[in-house]
């Protein structure tokens, strides 16, 4: 069993468009999190949830939108994409959000034409 | 922003041990040092943490100095699938959340068979 699962692997779409990443953990973890890695291949944070709550929101555009329906899940839903937003996201979780290892998704490439 | 400095890239042979140098000279008394890889088109996994004691796992071992400016994560037998960037990370309190890990550029290790 994936630990932390994502899909879609790979999202090809047109500038404009809105689409969503998903995201589960069969791990039991408390907080979940979005980076990003651009293709610089740095790896940035987006956002942190704890147990359904937002904790981390770093400089985000607002058409990035994270949804936690549960405490394993945590999707990722942007409108109006823009070239920029080409990147791979990686979801990633950890028991607490506290010193504890992360454990990511395998990450969704996202590409916008 | 505690920061880390690691070379770019380093080169091994197949079965000898690997020394990957990390300094973290603004380190403060609460950072724990994380070491993390990625696997070309795969998330980061994680390898090893400490706090001031040398750390011991399957996976590798990690060396922190004793001003903990500085560690060193060694790979015992290298292999080529530990071919990956081996990125060397320091959490604290950042982003209001304890644990927010923040990744560098990494060291790109290259195994020759």
């Amino acid at each position: 069993d994936t630990a932390v699962s994502q899909t879609p692997k790979y999202l090809v779409t047109q500038m404009g468009n809105d689409k969503s990443i998903k995201c589960e953990q069969n791990l039991g973890h408390d907080t979940m999190y979005w980076y990003k890695q651009d293709s610089k291949k740095f790896l940035k944070i987006m956002f942190s949830y704890n147990n359904k709550e937002l904790i981390i929101n770093e400089t985000v555009p607002n058409r990035f939108s994270p949804k936690s329906p549960d405490k394993a899940h945590l999707n990722l839903h942007i409108n109006s994409l823009e070239l920029g937003d080409s990147a791979v996201y990686f979801c990633a979780s950890s028991l607490t959000g506290s010193h504890e290892k992360l454990f990511f998704g395998s990450g969704t490439q996202l590409s916008v034409l | 922003d505690a920061k880390t400095t690691q070379p770019n890239s380093m080169e091994s042979n197949e079965e000898e041990p690997v020394h990957l140098p990390c300094n973290h000279s603004t380190i403060s008394g609460t950072d724990y040092i994380h070491w993390y890889r990625q696997l070309p088109s795969q998330g980061p996994e994680y390898v090893i943490h400490g706090l001031t004691s040398n750390v011991n796992n399957r996976m590798a071992s990690l060396a922190i100095a004793e001003d903990r400016k500085s560690s060193t994560l060694i790979l015992h037998r290298a292999t080529l699938r530990d071919a990956a960037v081996y990125y060397c990370i320091l959490s604290g309190n950042y982003g209001g959340s304890q644990g927010n890990l923040i990744f560098g550029k990494g060291t790109k290790l290259s195994v020759k068979p």
